[in-house]
């Protein structure tokens, strides 16, 4: 199957700093990633659709602002959560569409973000 | 809208016996689903899909899946467990042609030696 990675795996940081996810697909291309949040012992919420050279879409009550997605290349898009706080720790996993297998998601091994 | 069910939270089985994880959906027109397996701190990995076809697909690691519209259901089978298949099961399901996965809430497997 596809390979999708990410980095850093686990980030800690202070309350009011900003961290930045990379996402890559190492073996294809993909004009369209997706990040998700996933709380514990919770299902994955979808977070926004990056689509490369356009801007992502967010899904309802996501801040745009707080999450910046550039979706650069066709192998690279970067979450960025900015002016992180406590609640924004969690699981970040990122998925990338696969243009050979039409409609499926590989996903990374995600992200561990917490934020004191 | 899309909506995927996973009725139970936690199954446990016995190492060598047989599985069955259950998933139904919601969705208007002819979805595609998905079994995603996640080990703890750990991203998903596809197990299997549906697309069209074969209503029963083959999937990684022995598992199978069988898709009924009749029952809106796309259940995943094992016929014999490993202590190394114990995680935790995602249903999807997805739009035709369309990019969003809706997940279930997901299924934690214990397996008991």
């Amino acid at each position: 199957g596809a390979v999708v990675s990410q980095h850093p795996s686990r980030v800690i940081c202070k309350s009011g700093t900003s961290v930045k996810i990379e996402c890559r697909s190492l073996d294809f291309q993909a004009t369209t990633m997706f990040w998700y949040r996933q709380f514990p012992k919770k299902s994955l919420m979808l977070m926004a659709t990056s689509n490369e050279g356009s801007k992502a879409t967010y899904e309802q009550g996501v801040e745009k602002d707080k999450f910046l997605i550039n979706h650069a290349s066709l192998t690279l898009s970067t979450l960025t959560v900015t002016s992180a706080h406590p609640e924004d720790s969690s699981f970040y996993i990122c998925s990338a569409r696969d243009p050979r297998w039409a409609d499926t998601q590989y996903f990374g091994p995600g992200t561990r973000l917490t934020v004191l | 809208a899309q909506s995927v069910t996973q009725p139970d939270i936690h199954i446990t089985v016995s190492e060598g016996a047989s599985l069955e994880l259950r998933c139904n959906y919601s969705y208007g027109a002819t979805p595609y689903l998905f079994w995603y397996v996640q080990s703890p701190g750990q991203g998903l990995q596809l197990l299997l899909k549906y697309f069209s076809g074969d209503t029963l697909v083959q999937g990684i690691k022995g598992f199978e899946a069988e898709f009924k519209r009749s029952q809106s259901s796309f259940n995943l089978r094992k016929p014999s467990v490993h202590w190394s298949d114990a995680a935790e099961y995602f249903c999807a399901v997805g739009a035709t042609g369309g990019n969003k996965l809706v997940f279930g809430a997901g299924t934690i497997l214990r397996v008991k030696s």
